[in-house]
């Protein structure tokens, strides 16, 4: 089985400030790794995937993750944030190959002050 | 246009009365899945159908039912045996080991 840890709750940043959000996994098989966001009262929008290959995976908005198995973390980074990117941020895990579970974490609020 | 769509965006239920949330998909995709989110929560799994005619409980699927008659369509069905059915509801389709989201229906008990 899967679990994964969002150790931050909440990430106050002021605009245009780089911004770390940072998601640690156990699994006793590989992985798939995924970052989604949320706005409010909207469903997830996918920000970018770790399925194989590239252990640095850029995503939209200008966000990129990195998978690092010996730390068994997907922290996710932007160099430089908008008020826009204030939202809700969603870690999440499966076993790779055939039928696996999406383990969500509990999420981190990014909220950007101008 | 691809995606996903559900209906409806609000829904207000009584105590007692079953109610029916839509959720339909036209990205041929074979799995699909209903998750419940509550405020400062990740999402759990109530059902979930990797193909037509099947579908399995996720971890909280009591007071819960669902069809996949389609597989375009994966409708949820929250019943009066839901205690606490208050809550924010989204359906995912499934393709290349990666999960896609409807906008989510918001359920409130009065």
């Amino acid at each position: 089985a899967q679990s994964v840890t969002q150790l931050d709750s909440q990430v106050p940043v002021f605009e245009e400030a780089p911004v770390e959000l940072r998601c640690n996994y156990s699994s006793s098989v590989s992985v798939y790794l995924f970052w989604y966001v949320q706005y409010p009262n909207q469903g997830l929008q996918l920000l970018l995937k770790y399925l194989s290959g590239s252990t640095l995976v850029k995503g939209i908005n200008g966000f990129e993750a990195e998978f690092n198995k010996s730390q068994t973390s997907f922290h996710l980074r932007k160099p430089s944030v908008h008020i826009s990117d204030t939202a809700e941020y969603f870690c999440a895990v499966r076993g790779a190959g055939g039928y696996n579970k999406l383990i969500f974490g509990a999420g981190t609020r990014l909220a950007v002050h101008p | 246009d691809g995606g996903i769509t559900q209906s409806p965006k609000y829904l207000f239920r009584k105590e007692g009365q079953n109610v029916t949330l839509s959720c339909e998909q036209n990205l041929n995709h074979d799995a699909m899945y209903w998750y419940r989110q509550d405020p400062g929560q990740g999402l759990r799994l109530i059902y979930y159908s990797q193909i037509v005619n099947d579908f399995q409980k996720g971890d909280i699927a009591e007071g819960y039912s669902v069809s996949r008659e389609k597989k375009e369509s994966f409708p949820l069905t929250v019943t009066s045996a839901q205690k606490n059915p208050t809550a924010f509801y989204l359906c995912a389709s499934e393709g290349g080991d990666t999960q896609y989201f409807g906008p989510g229906t918001r359920l409130t008990v009065l």
